[in-house]
C-alpha cells in the first residue's frame, strides 16, 4: 500500500515568506509527527497529533511555527517569515496510534530559505 | 528527558569488515528502541527494532540487542557491503509521553570496496 508522501520534494524560498508543507500519512494512522533534520544532525521533533487534536506542541521552535490536521488525515506544517535558520529537511511520520506501531516515515520536504 | 547518544562518526570500513555502531539511552517509562537507516538520497527506513530488554533485533544481517542494564542498544553487522554506505540513526519511543520518538545524531558508514 501507499506510504506516507510529502510535497513539494523540494522547496527554496525568501527570507521573510511563509510556507505551507503538507503531509499524507498512511490510510488509517491515527497518530502523525513532524520532525525536523538539520544538516549533518539528527531529527528534532515538532509536534504530534493523534487524529485531529495536537496533544502535544513542545517541539515548535517558535510562535512562526504552526500545524493542522484535517480529517484525520492530511496535515500541513506552515512557517510563517521564514529565516535561513528554517533551513533543514521536515520529515512527517505516521503510525497507527500514538503508543502502539512503528513510525513510518516519508521522504521529507528540503526547505531552503535563501 | 529522554536522550540517545550514538557513536559519532563517520566510520569508514573495507568491505568483509565488522561493524559495530555504539548507541547508548536515557529514558523515562520503558522505551521501545530502533535502528534507522537512510540510504544516499532516500527517506528514512527502519531497519530493526526491539521492545522489551534482551530482545534481539535483527535485519539485512544486521542485528542489535536491548540491553537495560547497561542502556544499549548497539547495532552490528558481521560482514558489511559497499550497499550498506548510508547514515545510521539510533532512537527511543516513549511509549508513556505520545509516542515520540527521540533520536540520535546519526553515524555515516562508508563501505569502500
Amino acid at each position: 500500500g501507499a506510504g506516507v508522501s510529502q510535497s513539494p520534494s523540494n522547496k527554496v524560498t525568501e527570507k521573510g515568506k511563509d510556507v505551507e508543507l503538507r503531509c499524507d500519512p498512511i490510510s488509517g494512522h491515527t497518530a502523525l509527527y513532524w520532525y525536523r533534520q538539520s544538516l549533518g544532525q539528527g531529527l528534532e521533533f515538532l509536534i504530534y497529533f493523534q487524529g485531529n487534536s495536537a496533544p502535544d506542541k513542545s517541539g515548535l521552535p517558535s510562535d512562526r511555527f504552526s500545524a493542522e490536521r484535517t480529517g484525520g488525515s492530511v496535515s500541513t506544517l506552515t512557517i510563517q517569515r521564514t529565516q535561513q535558520e528554517d533551513s533543514a529537511v521536515y520529515l512527517c511520520a505516521s503510525s497507527l496510534s500514538g503508543t502502539v506501531g512503528e513510525q513510518y516515515f516519508g521522504p521529507g520536504t528540503r526547505l531552503t530559505v535563501t | 528527558g529522554n536522550s540517545v547518544t550514538q557513536m559519532e562518526g563517520p566510520v569508514t570500513l573495507s568491505e568483509e569488515a565488522f561493524l559495530t555502531i555504539n548507541c547508548t539511552y536515557t529514558a523515562t517509562g520503558y522505551p521501545s528502541l530502533f535502528w534507522y537507516v537512510q540510504y544516499p538520497g532516500e527517506g528514512l527506513q527502519l531497519l530493526l527494532k526491539a521492545t522489551k530488554a534482551d530482545d534481539k533485533g535483527s535485519n539485512k544481517g544486521f542485528e542489535a540487542t536491548y540491553r537495560k542494564e547497561t542502556t544499549s542498544f548497539h547495532l552490528e553487522k558481521g560482514s558489511v557491503q559497499v550497499s550498506d554506505s548510508a547514515v545510521y540513526f539510533c532512537a527511543l519511543r516513549d511509549n508513556t509521553n505520545a509516542g515520540k520518538s527521540t533520536f540520535g545524531d546519526g553515524t555515516t558508514l562508508t563501505v569502500k570496496p
